[in-house]
């Protein structure tokens, strides 16, 4: 069973460009979370997504960032014009329902640079 | 708000070495708890979890103990490797109308030879 995969594991930005980071959840899995980690930091919870649902993206920036899960395919989350702050790690997790005792299991996470 | 609270990395221990990392929390409600490690250049991996008060998590030798009257869940292990040099991350999942995992800051193991 594959688990979290996430792509591309690197990805280089100039500012002004477009992000876009993709995330397939575990098989069966049918809730996305989205989590970001700034250098020295620990993970902080972005957005939530079940297929073709938004349920909660209280963690999300009001501007630029957006994430999508839609029925068939990967789940994106797309930042728009991207700011040398933008820079860090992005984690997807998936769970086979919401969570409660469930257990989220991590991607590999894509790197984000941006120059 | 829920938060997690971890002690100061990093930790530079000698092999067999005992370890512990403190991890306290606030929450809402009564939380599950849980041990994420986070190997260099890699994803977080579930090491051990705990849901309710006096569980105790346990795996690969690492434990902790869900202790509700001193908030706290922290991380141990008897007798550490090389292998075990990582950033250990401590977090939470309050289900109070939550879907998320809030996560303390992480502290960074070296266990050298």
């Amino acid at each position: 069973n594959a688990g979290v995969m996430q792509n591309p594991r690197h990805l280089v930005r100039r500012r002004g460009q477009e992000a876009r980071l993709r995330c397939s959840p575990m098989k069966g899995h049918s809730h996305v979370y989205w989590y970001r980690q700034l250098p020295e930091e620990g993970l902080k919870f972005m957005v939530y997504l079940q297929k073709e649902n938004i349920i909660d993206e209280s963690g999300m920036p009001k501007e630029r960032f957006s994430a999508e899960f839609p029925k068939e395919g990967p789940s994106i989350l797309r930042i728009q014009q991207v700011v040398r702050g933008d820079s860090a790690a992005y984690f997807c997790a998936s769970s086979p329902n919401r969570l409660a005792t469930d257990t989220q299991y991590f991607g590999p996470g894509t790197r984000l640079t941006v120059l | 708000g829920d938060s997690v609270t971890q002690m100061e990395g990093p930790v530079t221990l000698s092999e067999e070495a005992f370890l512990t990392i403190n991890c306290t929390y606030t929450a809402t409600g009564y939380p599950s708890l849980f041990w994420y490690v986070q190997y260099p250049g890699e994803g977080l991996q579930l090491l051990l979890k705990a849901t309710k008060a006096d569980d105790k998590g346990s795996n690969k030798g690492f434990e902790a103990t869900y202790r509700k009257e001193t908030t706290s869940f922290h991380l141990e292990k008897g007798s550490v490797q090389v292998s075990d040099s990582a950033v250990y991350f401590c977090a939470l999942y309050s289900g109070a109308g939550s879907y998320q995992l809030t996560f303390g800051k992480g502290t960074k193991l070296s266990v050298i030879p």
